[in-house]
């Protein structure tokens, strides 16, 4: 079984929707991340959590929100979905220096 | 703060091929370096990395970089390319203290002709 894991793996919605990414890890670690990655802009941070009583914003956090419910679970929620939020979201966790990522989702949003 | 640049958006080799792929990082101490791959359609997969001691890093597939302080880069090579290396590749650099938040570099598109 994958070490991270997220769902869904594909979400098309509309504008003004509110949607939940979720991301779920076996490997026990504190540290979880969200990014997104578009065309030629590399992956960029949205939100880090250093353990469950820790979130703190990336450098694009606007329009989005965490949630760690636990050591493992770690979702990202867009409030009112726009069409610019149209990526692909990566989860991360990481032990200290090393980063392990989950598959992705893919989010077009209409 | 770090920061990477990855100055080829796109390479082009033939299969067989030799292949380097460059990095050059921005941080004032020691970095920890990596680089990632991305498969069409899949995660980053973790190919190798640096934290200190033997400049030249072995990594997974075949893969080795090589870190250079005096040019503060951190280039990828491999010297026969696969078909199946067709890819994207992500340079990151972290932080050697403190909280450690990765930077990535925007990616070099690796495309491999028969």
């Amino acid at each position: 079984d994958a070490d991270v894991t997220q769902t869904p793996r594909n979400r098309i919605t509309k504008t003004g929707k509110r949607i939940m990414l979720e991301c779920s890890q076996t490997k026990g670690h504190d540290r979880m991340y969200w990014y997104r990655q578009d065309p030629g802009l590399g992956l960029r941070l949205i939100y880090y959590s250093f353990d469950v009583k820790d979130i703190n914003k990336g450098e694009i956090s606007d329009g989005y929100s965490v949630s760690r419910q636990a050591q493992a679970k770690f979702s990202l929620s867009l409030e009112s979905a726009i069409p610019n939020q149209t990526a692909l979201y990566f989860c991360a966790t990481s032990d200290w220096e090393t980063q392990y990522f989950g598959p992705g989702t893919r989010l077009l949003v209409l | 703060a770090q920061s990477v640049t990855q100055p080829d958006i796109h390479i082009t080799v033939s299969e067989g091929a030799s292949l380097e792929l460059r990095c050059n990082y921005s941080y004032g101490a020691t970095p920890y370096l990596f680089w990632y791959v991305q498969s069409p359609g899949q995660g980053l997969q973790l190919l190798l990395k640096y934290f200190s001691g033997d400049t030249l890093v072995q990594g997974i597939k075949g893969f080795e970089a090589e870190f250079k302080r005096s040019q503060s880069s951190f280039n990828l090579r491999k010297p026969s390319v696969h078909w199946s290396d067709a890819a994207e590749y992500f340079c990151a650099v972290g932080t050697s203290g403190g909280s450690y938040i990765p930077t990535f570099g925007r990616g070099t598109s690796l495309i491999v002709h028969p």
